[in-house]
Parts: C-alpha cells; sequence; structure tokens
C-alpha cells in the first residue's frame, strides 16, 4: 500500500521567510496530493492540493510542486506569517480515492 | 450547514469498557472515514465508508467496527476499550467526485485508562 514520508518534523522560521516542508510517496499510481493544515485544538483543513496531471499550484503564498518522476512533491510557504505557525499534513491517494494516506506532519513556528 | 458533527468532544474509559463515537454530515457526502491522530503518527485511517451499506478497513482497524445504515451516520465502536486507543479521532467525509477534499469533524479526544 502507500507510504508517505514527510520532512522535517519541526521546522523554526523568522517572520517573512519562506518555508518547505517535503514529502515522499510509494505508490506510482497515486494521482491526488492534498496538503492540510492543522491548528493547535483544531481540525485539519485542507489549504491546497495538487493533480498529477499538474507540476505546479499556486495560492498567493502558498505553492505545491510536485515531480511524479522522483514521486515527490513540496510545500512551498513564502513570506511567512506567525498565523502560518501550526502543524501541516501532506497526504497522497492512489486512484480511486478509496483511501487518503497521511503524511506523519510538520510543526511550523514562525517567530515575529 | 453543519458539516461534519462529532460526539462527544472529550471521552474518558477505564479499560475494557464499550463504547460508540457519533459521526454524522449533513452534506449528502457518499464517503466517510475515520482517523485517529496520535503525536509523531499523523493521521491513520481506521475505517472507511463509500456509502451506505459499504465499510472497509484501513490502516488500523484492529479493535474498532462501524456501519453505515445511513448517509449521515458513521459511529465508530470500540468494543472493549484498551490504553493502546487513547488518541484523538476524527471522522471525515467527502463527495463521490474523484479527488474531491475531505472534511474533517472537530474531534473526539479519547483517554483510556
Amino acid at each position: 500500500g502507500e507510504n508517505v514520508e514527510q520532512h522535517p518534523s519541526t521546522l523554526s522560521v523568522q517572520e517573512g521567510d519562506s518555508a518547505v516542508i517535503k514529502c515522499t510517496y510509494s505508490d506510482s499510481a497515486s494521482n491526488y496530493f492534498p496538503w492540510y493544515k492543522q491548528e493547535l485544538g483544531k481540525r485539519p483543513q485542507l489549504i491546497i492540493d495538487i493533480r498529477s496531471n499538474v507540476g505546479e499550484k499556486k495560492d498567493q503564498r502558498i505553492a505545491v510542486t510536485l515531480n511524479k518522476t522522483a514521486k515527490h512533491f513540496s510545500l512551498h510557504i513564502t513570506e511567512t506569517q506567525p498565523e502560518d505557525s501550526a502543524v501541516y499534513f501532506c497526504a497522497a491517494s492512489p486512484t480511486g480515492f478509496q483511501k487518503l494516506v497521511f503524511g506523519t506532519g510538520t510543526r511550523l513556528l514562525v517567530s515575529p | 450547514n453543519a458539516g461534519v458533527t462529532q460526539t462527544p468532544k472529550f471521552q474518558v474509559l477505564k479499560t475494557g469498557q464499550s463504547m460508540t463515537l457519533q459521526c454524522a454530515q449533513d452534506m449528502n457526502h457518499e464517503y466517510m472515514s475515520w482517523y485517529r491522530q496520535d503525536p509523531g503518527m499523523g493521521l491513520r485511517l481506521i475505517h472507511y465508508s463509500v456509502g451506505a451499506g459499504i465499510t472497509d478497513q484501513g490502516e488500523v482497524p484492529n479493535g474498532y467496527n462501524v456501519s453505515r445504515s445511513t448517509t449521515e451516520d458513521f459511529p465508530l465502536r470500540l468494543l472493549s476499550a484498551a490504553p493502546s486507543q487513547t488518541s484523538v479521532y476524527f471522522c471525515a467525509s467527502r463527495d463521490g467526485t474523484v479527488n474531491s477534499p475531505l472534511h474533517f469533524g472537530n474531534g473526539t479526544r479519547l483517554t483510556v485508562t
């Protein structure tokens, strides 16, 4: 089955810096890659997703890139703000989306 | 729309007790699922359902039962609670379109002593 690895587990940046979180997946049949943000004590919420027929997607300060050959995808946050502090999860879904497999999460801390 | 509603928010059980975590959604979503979240281990899929009357196992199904008698409800049953089941449980749903996003409930924090 699908296995998703996520790095780093923690990431500390200064406000205004960029942050990059990387994930690798094992199942070459996976074709959907969402990213979720979870604030302390809250539920995970989708922030951006990418399909396998797209190499990059951007939404304001957030972008995701996908390299299907290498089976890895990354989340890029530019001009970080303290409210970006949260745990971020990547996920991958094999064809048919019967199961969404999550990475272990990255705790991002943005210091003012 | 209330979205995905989970009850209770908190629960403490003694080892061996049973209980049911409730999950309901009002978005007419076909797909519903249960995840558990443990520190350093992300979100792990317990069981899922692609429609009323259809359920299947996820990554960590042992110790849990589910049923899906209606589109709206997807309860998770712990028949004999164990300390290893101490966790935060999230129910999630999505519609039937390809690659549609998961909508999560607010979670249930369960402690088994």
